[in-house]
Order: structure tokens, then C-alpha cells, then sequence
């Protein structure tokens, strides 16, 4: 059975420094990943995916994330954090087939201090 | 091109009411999935319809119901309104909801049941 934990549920970080959002999953198969933003009283906007194909996914915003099969990870990084990158995001996990087996990590809310 | 729109934003109905909820996915996008958050249990998955068929459903209740309708917009009912479905409920679509495919969310319409 596949899972998403999402190691931190909150993280605060000073503007200008680095951001690091961690992710572990679990799956049986060759699973495709996602890193989703939600922004108070917002949707979901996806930030980056990863389908099997380079490592190390770029995303908008100057988010990148690095998919370890060895480690079962998929953390987001970014730089340099900006104010308006607080919000919360969620790590997502499908193992195939249609969209009704997508899981989501429980989120992690992003503090951006000035 | 115009995003996914979600409506009402807003809705407060009182116990034992029931709701419609309503969705307009992006145009040329087939697949809609509904998704219930709540503080304590997430995102959770309620269905998915693709080409006026409910593919793929979640852990509820038959008191949740959806359908979908030719121009791929979609509704999501739910009778006999509890307390526990005070939620944020998401629509989210994409070109065919192939789970390697990121989806793309509306903003959601916010429940509150008193």
C-alpha cells in the first residue's frame, strides 16, 4: 500500500535563507510524485512532478525537488525563501492507473520570517 | 484560459439539509476529482468522473454523490447534512485523470454546517 509522510508540519525559515520541506513515501511500483502549494483560502497549484524521468525536477517559483528510490524521498528545496512563499504545502504520491489512487501527506505549513 | 471554477465559494446550510456543489473543469479536461480537507483528517479522496462516469470513489458515506455531464462539468451532492462535513471541498480536473498527470484545482468551497 502506498503512504506520503510528510516529516515536518511546520517549518520557519528567515527570508533570503534556504527552505527545506521533507518527504518520505511508500509504494510498490514506480510511483509519480508531486509537490503541490496551497495558499490561504486557494486551491491547490502543483509546483513540480516527477514521472520517472530525471532525478532532480524543477519547478516554478525557483522550487526543485530530488527523488531518491534508495531513500524513499522526495524532499522540495528552494534557495532562497521569499515572503510570499509561505503557505502550505503537500507532498503526493500515485502508484498508477487513474486518479482515484492519489495520496496526500498531511502538509507542511512554511514560515518566512523577514 | 480559464482555471477550474468552483461554486459556490461559500455555503452555510444547517443539519439534516443537503447541498449542491458545483464544478467547472478547464476546457478540454475530462476527468474531475473531488476531494474533501478538513484540519484533523487532510485531503481526502470523495470520487472521480470521467466522461459522465464515475470512475474511482473514496471512503464515504452514500449520502455523498456526485455526477458529471457532457461539457465535463461536474456536481458533487451531499443529503443529510452532519456536523462532521463542515469542510473545504476541492475540485480538481485534467485532460484524461491518468495518474501521472498533475491536476489542476479550484478554490474550493468552503462548508459550514451548523
Amino acid at each position: 500500500a502506498q503512504s506520503v509522510t510528510q516529516l515536518d508540519s511546520h517549518v520557519s525559515v528567515s527570508e533570503g535563507t534556504p527552505v527545506l520541506l521533507r518527504c518520505n513515501y511508500s509504494s510498490s511500483y514506480s510511483p509519480s510524485l508531486f509537490w503541490y502549494v496551497q495558499h490561504p483560502n486557494k486551491g491547490l497549484q502543483l509546483l513540480l512532478k516527477y514521472t520517472s524521468a530525471a532525478t532532480l525536477v524543477k519547478g516554478i517559483n525557483g522550487f526543485e525537488a530530488e527523488f531518491k528510490k534508495s531513500e524513499t524521498s522526495f524532499h522540495l528545496t528552494k534557495p532562497s525563501a521569499h515572503m510570499s512563499d509561505a503557505a502550505e504545502y503537500f507532498c503526493v504520491v500515485s502508484e498508477g492507473g487513474s486518479q482515484g489512487n492519489l495520496i496526500f501527506g498531511k502538509g507542511t505549513k512554511l514560515s518566512v520570517k523577514p | 484560459k480559464a482555471g477550474v471554477t468552483q461554486t459556490p465559494r461559500y455555503l452555510i446550510k444547517t443539519r439534516g439539509q443537503q447541498v449542491t456543489l458545483s464544478c467547472s473543469p478547464i476546457s478540454g479536461h475530462r476527468s474531475v476529482s473531488w476531494y474533501q480537507q478538513t484540519p484533523g483528517q487532510g485531503l481526502q479522496f470523495l470520487f472521480e468522473y470521467f466522461s459522465e462516469t464515475q470512475r474511482n470513489k473514496g471512503n464515504f458515506p452514500g449520502r455523498f454523490s456526485g455526477r458529471q455531464f457532457s461539457n465535463s462539468r461536474s456536481e458533487m451532492n451531499v443529503s443529510t447534512l452532519e456536523l462532521g462535513d463542515s469542510a473545504l471541498y476541492l475540485c480538481a480536473s485534467s485532460f484524461t485523470g491518468h495518474s501521472n498527470q498533475p491536476q489542476h484545482f479550484g478554490d474550493g468551497t468552503r462548508l459550514s454546517i451548523l
